[in-house]
């Protein structure tokens, strides 16, 4: 298996720009998490999907973020406008949802984000 | 609400040395609890995990015993190697069906040779 894939794996963008970051979840997988990982406030959870529908966006910071989910084996987390405050490490990951209260998640390489 | 405590790194050891990073939890159900490792430049990757009170999760020299009395899940390792050096974190699961996490905020490792 090809793990969860994410795209681009560094983007340089400047104030103001639209950035929009890509995840390939594992296939068979049916939950997907979107993090973004800072110094300051470590690795803090944006949202999560189950069966491609948002469960939980308390996450996200403000409205100029936003994600999607249109199908099981893609999703996207897009910035607009985005601000030198959202330079971070973005990281999608995706679990299989079973029965068990064992429900590992699977990380992906993260999209180095940086706004100037 | 749920949460971790992690012990504040950076933690430096020699090589050979015995590792231990405290990680405690407040939950009001009964989570699974895990610790997730990140070598530089990569995603996080599960090291070990347990699912109910007194379990113990192991692997690769690691383990770590899930203690309901004093809420804690701590990480331990006999003998320390150079290629270990990375950042773990704690996490618990709150099960119920939601398949969410609660990290802690990472205890930076550096192993000297």
């Amino acid at each position: 298996d090809a793990g969860v894939i994410q795209s681009p794996r560094h983007e340089v963008t400047e104030m103001g720009q639209e950035v929009t970051l890509r995840c390939k979840p594992i296939s068979g997988h049916n939950s997907l998490f979107w993090y973004r990982q800072t110094m300051m406030r470590g690795l803090e959870l944006l949202i999560y999907f189950n069966n491609n529908v948002p469960i939980d966006d308390s996450g996200m910071p403000e409205d100029r973020f936003s994600a999607k989910m249109p199908n099981a084996s893609f999703s996207t987390l897009k910035i607009q406008p985005s601000e030198p405050r959202d330079s971070a490490v973005y990281f999608c990951a995706s679990s299989p949802r079973t029965s068990s209260s064992y429900n590992e998640q699977f990380f992906g390489p993260g999209t180095r984000l940086t706004v100037l | 609400g749920d949460s971790v405590t992690q012990m504040e790194g950076p933690v430096t050891l020699s090589e050979e040395a015995f590792l231990t990073i405290n990680c405690t939890y407040t939950a009001t159900g009964y989570p699974s609890l895990f610790w997730y490792v990140q070598y530089p430049g990569e995603g996080l990757q599960l090291l070990l995990k347990a699912t109910k009170a007194d379990d113990k999760g192991s692997n690769k020299g690691f383990e770590a015993t899930y203690r309901k009395e004093t809420t804690s899940f701590h990480l331990e390792k006999g003998s320390v190697q150079v290629s270990d050096s990375a950042v773990y974190f704690c996490a618990l699961s709150e099960g119920s069906g939601t398949y969410k996490y609660i990290f802690g905020t990472g205890t930076r490792l550096k192993v000297l040779a």
